[in-house]
């Protein structure tokens, strides 16, 4: 039992660049998320699935998309990478009826020059 | 809207001394709150929450929080402080209904001196 997983965990990028984060779970949880870490911010939702076929924006959506594959899977694309999205990046899931406890990934450290 | 504070950045306390780190939240409605710990270079873990059952919520490691909704608050605190507290903790709001759209506190890092 994994629990979240997140690939890569480091990556560097040039601007303009594009690239997908790739996130699963294996506890059988309905909901997913994606959020940024960043310096002195705490963490800001980017976008969440609140079940398989459903993505809704979070507070930081503006250039990301994110596409939840199947039931395990949810990715977080960056289709013209920018200095701005430079930061961590953690997936998360939870069971929909307790979304309040969410088990997080290892994180992915993203630099873009 | 819903908000949290984080009135310290860091704390930094010595082994065997209690440890307390401060919150203050806004919410329009009744809040659900929660304190997630973040070990270096790891994820977040949930610690304790609170959502309108007792007060005073215990968590893992011996980490207990109050709820007090006059003073708006729901610190962290532990009487012992061990040196694999070391880490960083969040602060968490979330509103009924809210589809699990939690609100971070830009969080507390906690040092532990020997």
């Amino acid at each position: 039992n994994a629990g979240v997983t997140q690939t890569p965990k480091f990556q560097v990028l040039k601007t303009g660049q594009s690239m997908t984060l790739q996130c699963a779970q294996d506890m059988n949880h309905n909901s997913m998320y994606w959020y940024r870490q960043d310096p002195g911010m705490g963490l800001r939702l980017i976008y969440y699935s609140a079940s398989e076929g459903t993505t809704d924006k979070g507070e930081v959506p503006n250039g990301y998309n994110v596409s939840r594959l199947n039931k395990r899977e949810f990715s977080l694309r960056l289709e013209s990478a920018a200095p701005s999205q430079t930061s961590v990046y953690f997936c998360a899931s939870s069971l929909v009826d307790r979304a309040y406890e969410q088990y997080f990934g290892p994180g992915t450290r993203l630099t873009v020059t | 809207a819903q908000s949290v504070t984080q009135l310290d950045s860091h704390v930094s306390v010595s082994e065997g001394t209690p440890v307390l780190l401060r919150c203050n939240y806004s919410s329009s409605y009744s809040p659900s709150l929660f304190w997630y710990v973040q070990h270096p270079n790891k994820g977040l873990q949930l610690l304790l929450k609170y959502t309108s059952a007792a007060t005073l919520v215990k968590g893992i490691n011996g980490f207990e929080a109050e709820f007090k909704k006059s003073e708006t608050s729901f610190h962290l605190t532990k009487p012992s402080a061990h040196m694999s507290d070391a880490a960083e903790y969040f602060c968490v709001v979330s509103e009924e209904g809210s589809q699990g759209n939690l609100i971070f506190g830009k969080g507390t890092k906690l040092s532990v001196k020997p």
